[in-house]
């Protein structure tokens, strides 16, 4: 089984709805991370979280928001989704250990119309 | 902030030799990770390096110069499922990750 998980794995949507992404882990990682990807580009930072009680925005959080119900989950909402929001969404958790790596979900395709 | 480049795409035939250089400028430096991405697959781990020299894994290997904000990855005897994104990301203060663009690499028989 995926150490990482992201429900849905694509999604269509129109302008102005409210999207939910969810990621599940069972590697038993504090930190997690939201990124997003677009054609031929780098991933950026949606928002991250240390713990269950810690929510920090990253660069380009407007549009966003997030909820970390668990050590296990963390949720990635889309509150009015609009077209320039049509991406690949990555979700990532890391140990917290020195070296730190992110490990990555599968992903989630998201069209927005 | 933090500034990555990396070229956008390289082309090399299988079973040669080809290096990916990254160039970073950044506010604290806590590390430099290479992840190869598959085209719509998830990044997957490559290397860590946080101290300066060579860090060799199997075929891959990455070396890291902080005085000169420079990293480069090496992929040794090419094969075609080589044929990837890579990308470089550099840790700065507060544990985040900034990804540079990616690099295509295009692996011909």
């Amino acid at each position: 089984d995926a150490d990482v998980t992201q429900t849905p794995r694509n999604r269509i949507t129109k302008t102005g709805k409210r999207i939910m992404l969810e990621c599940s882990q069972t590697k038993g990682h504090d930190r997690m991370y939201w990124y997003r990807q677009d054609p031929g580009l780098g991933l950026q930072l949606i928002y991250y979280s240390f713990d269950v009680k810690d929510i920090n925005k990253g660069e380009i959080s407007d549009g966003y928001s997030v909820s970390r119900q668990a050590q296990a989950k963390f949720s990635l909402s889309l509150e009015s989704a609009i077209p320039n929001q049509t991406a690949l969404y990555f979700c990532a958790t890391a140990s917290g250990s020195e070296t730190d790596t992110q490990y990555f979900g599968p992903g989630t395709r998201l069209t927005v119309l | 902030g933090q500034n990555i480049d990396q070229p956008t795409e390289m082309t090399a035939t299988e079973g040669a030799i080809v290096q990916i250089n990254c160039t970073y400028q950044t506010s604290g430096f806590n590390g430099l990770f290479w992840y190869q991405q598959h085209a719509g697959e998830a990044p997957t781990f490559l290397s860590y390096n946080v101290l300066d020299g060579l860090e060799e894994k199997g075929r891959f290997s990455s070396f890291l110069s902080r005085s000169k904000g420079y990293s480069y990855l090496l992929l040794k005897e090419l094969q075609m499922k080589d044929s990837a994104s890579y990308l470089c990301a550099v840790r700065a203060a507060g544990n985040k990750l900034t990804f540079g663009g990616g690099t295509r690499v295009l692996v011909k028989p």
